[in-house]
């Protein structure tokens, strides 16, 4: 599985898009990418996924660069609760279902 | 709706007793998991159940016993607990297995003394 790459932390204020990069330079063909969030120790939510085609839904948007080797989760109105762990994961569907989840990014919204 | 449900949410063990962590879910999923997260650190899968009947080790295994009781439970088992699985278990689910978008619970802190 390819390795992912994030900033250890950012800071968005309230009401504004949230934009969370995630490299993942040498993904293959056959690899999504994932995004989950861990909010103050609860259980890791799914977010969204994507394998080459923008992805949205009700709780963000996935942009992933033509070359695939990166990504942006967008949360478009970033609210107080959104402060949480976002992770990055890249994976070949069909592997064994194990997530591995890296360090991740901490985004603290502010008012 | 519940999702996934474990229980308990706190329990302290003294080293050498055992417990066992409840899981279920009412996604009608066939896949189950079991992670563990120390602090700081991302999460490691302990066993897996593809489906009902089937159960699976994952990365860190050694020192617990799972069982799929049915569809919708999976317990995790510490025979005799040890400092070192103080830890937060979480346990997921999904659809099919494999699948890379599971859902959940809110985990379980345990603390061996």
């Amino acid at each position: 599985d390819a390795k992912t790459t994030q900033p250890t932390s950012m800071d968005c204020a309230e009401g504004r898009a949230a934009n969370l990069p995630c490299n993942h330079s040498t993904i293959s063909g056959n690899e999504y990418v994932y995004w989950y969030r861990q909010i103050h120790s609860q259980g890791p939510q799914y977010i969204i996924h994507g394998l080459k085609n923008n992805e949205t839904n009700e709780m963000a948007s996935l942009i992933i660069t033509e070359d695939r080797k990166s990504s942006t989760l967008i949360l478009p109105h970033a609210t107080l609760r959104d402060t949480a762990v976002y992770y990055c994961i890249v994976r070949a569907s069909g592997n064994t279902g194990k997530l591995i989840f890296g360090q991740g990014t901490t985004l603290q919204v502010k008012p | 709706n519940a999702g996934v449900t474990q229980t308990p949410k706190f329990q302290v063990l003294k080293t050498g007793q055992s417990m066992t962590l409840q899981c279920a879910q009412d996604m009608n999923h066939n896949s189950m998991y079991w992670y563990r997260q120390d602090p700081g650190m991302g999460l490691r899968l302990i066993y897996y159940s593809a489906s009902e009947g089937t159960t699976d080790k994952g990365e860190v295994p050694n020192g617990y016993n799972v069982s799929r009781l049915n569809k919708r439970e999976f317990s995790l088992r510490l025979e005799s607990a040890a400092p070192s699985q103080t830890s937060v278990y979480f346990c997921a689910s999904s659809e099919l297995y494999p699948q890379e978008t599971q859902y959940f619970g809110p985990g379980t802190r345990l603390l061996v003394l």
